[in-house]
């Protein structure tokens, strides 16, 4: 069991450039989460997935952010026109939920965007 | 959904007990504990869940006060490899539920040789 793989680890942008941030959960985990950590803000939840359907994306920035989850084994974050401001470490995380108690969540290592 | 109120940081020496607190005054009925922490390059770990009264495991013990607005995570001989920043949070873990995790920032714990 490789854990949450996310890549890629490090990017670099210059502001106004696209990123796109990728998340394969643990094979069998139903449910997919996306934060966002920086210093000042500490770690906020973003978005999260249910058996690949959104379920609540609250924590989203309304504009420029999206996230998909086309198929089981991976997760994407999309980041349009990034600017200073979205430079943080993106973490993923997976669970398993199985109608019941929901499980608790395995986190990856994070990406690490720097926008200049 | 409830929100915590944590102490920001800690200080212990190696070898001592370490007891991280938790305000949750919030809470709901549906609600559960969590703690989880983060060593730096790491994403959160997850250490112990808990409804009520008394959890233990390998690693930690988690007491919930009765009314469950308060909980304390407890770390028997701390070591310096405990030194990380702590999370406790609480969100609705049934399914269908509102399971938005609020991770806030946590109480950094330092470990002193």
């Amino acid at each position: 069991n490789a854990g949450v793989i996310q890549t890629p680890r490090h990017k670099v942008t210059g502001k106004g450039q696209e990123a796109t941030l990728w998340c394969e959960p643990i094979s069998g985990h139903s449910a997919v989460f996306w934060y966002r950590q920086t210093i000042v803000q500490g770690l906020e939840f973003l978005t999260y997935f249910r058996n690949q359907a959104p379920i609540d994306d609250s924590g989203m920035p309304k504009e420029r952010f999206s996230a998909q989850m086309p198929n089981q084994s991976h997760s994407t974050l999309k980041i349009q026109s990034t600017q200073p401001q979205d430079s943080a470490v993106y973490l993923c995380a997976s669970s398993l939920d199985t109608g019941g108690r929901q499980d608790t969540q395995y986190f990856g290592p994070g990406t690490r965007l720097l926008v200049l | 959904l409830a929100k915590t109120t944590q102490p920001p940081s800690m200080e212990a020496y190696e070898g001592q007990e370490v007891n991280v607190s938790c305000s949750h005054t919030n809470i709901a009925t549906s609600e559960y504990i969590y703690w989880y922490r983060q060593v730096p390059h790491q994403g959160p770990q997850f250490i112990i869940q808990g409804y009520k009264d008394y959890v233990v495991n390998e690693v930690a013990s988690l007491f919930i006060s009765a009314d469950r607005k308060l909980s304390t995570l407890s770390l028997p001989w701390v070591s310096l490899r405990d030194a990380a920043v702590y999370y406790c949070i609480v969100t609705d873990s049934t399914s269908g539920g509102n399971y938005k995790p609020t991770f806030g920032k946590g109480t950094s714990l330092v470990v002193h040789p």
